[in-house]
């Protein structure tokens, strides 16, 4: 089975330009994560989805990021502009989503994002 | 919302010994503590989680403990191995019906020397 696949791995842009990042969450499943982590911390949570809806981006600063989930598999992470302080690495992650037990998140390599 | 405490941010171990990492939370209501493992610039991949109905959980040379009154969580890993050297995050989350928000620590970073 086919883990959390993301790309691009690497991206390198300067201040002020687009960026996007794309995830396809493992088969079946239909809750899906986006994280950021800073070097040297742990992941901090930017958006959940369960199926095409997002249920918690308390933490995603819409003034510059955005993200959408078409039909409930892919998903795509936008920020525009980037600034330099969103150098990072953007983790993807999915979970079978059930109302009765314990969820592991499965996580993808990661894009390593560097702002010049 | 919740916040995680872990120490210590590094640790060095000889081959052979034991290492233990300690996480403390914040919001009393999270049930379920999973630990993650993070080579260098690889993905986090879990290695064992427990929930609030337990007070420890064992997996071979690795175990987790949680005491739910005083809020903190620890993992254990005996005879420590080269290939344990990684960083080791902890964290919690309340589970929901449609998936849960982990709240990460701030990471060990574990070497073993040979």
């Amino acid at each position: 089975e086919a883990g959390v696949v993301q790309s691009p791995r690497y991206k390198i842009i300067e201040k002020k330009q687009p960026v996007a990042f794309w995830c396809n969450p493992i088969s079946g499943h239909n809750t899906l994560y986006w994280y950021r982590q800073n070097l040297g911390q742990g992941p901090e949570l930017l958006i959940r989805y369960e199926n095409e809806e997002a249920v918690d981006d308390s933490q995603l600063p819409k003034d510059r990021f955005s993200a959408e989930r078409l039909k409930g598999v892919d998903s795509t992470l936008k920020i525009q502009p980037a600034e330099l302080g969103d150098s990072a690495v953007y983790l993807c992650a999915s979970s079978f989503g059930g109302r009765f037990f314990y969820n592991e998140q499965f996580f993808g390599p990661g894009t390593r994002l560097t702002v010049l | 919302g919740e916040n995680v405490e872990q120490h210590p941010s590094t640790l060095s171990v000889q081959e052979g010994d034991s290492a233990v990492i300690k996480c403390t939370y914040s919001d009393s209501a999270s049930n379920y503590f999973p630990w993650y493992k993070q080579e260098l610039g690889k993905r986090p991949q879990l290695i064992i989680d427990i929930r609030s109905n337990v007070g420890e959980k064992k997996d071979q040379r690795i175990a987790v403990t949680l005491n739910k009154t005083a809020k903190h969580f620890s993992l254990h890993i005996t005879e420590t191995q080269p290939e344990d050297s990684a960083v080791y995050f902890c964290a919690a989350s309340k589970i929901t019906g449609g998936g849960n928000k982990l709240t990460f620590g701030t990471g060990t970073q574990l070497k073993v020397e040979l």
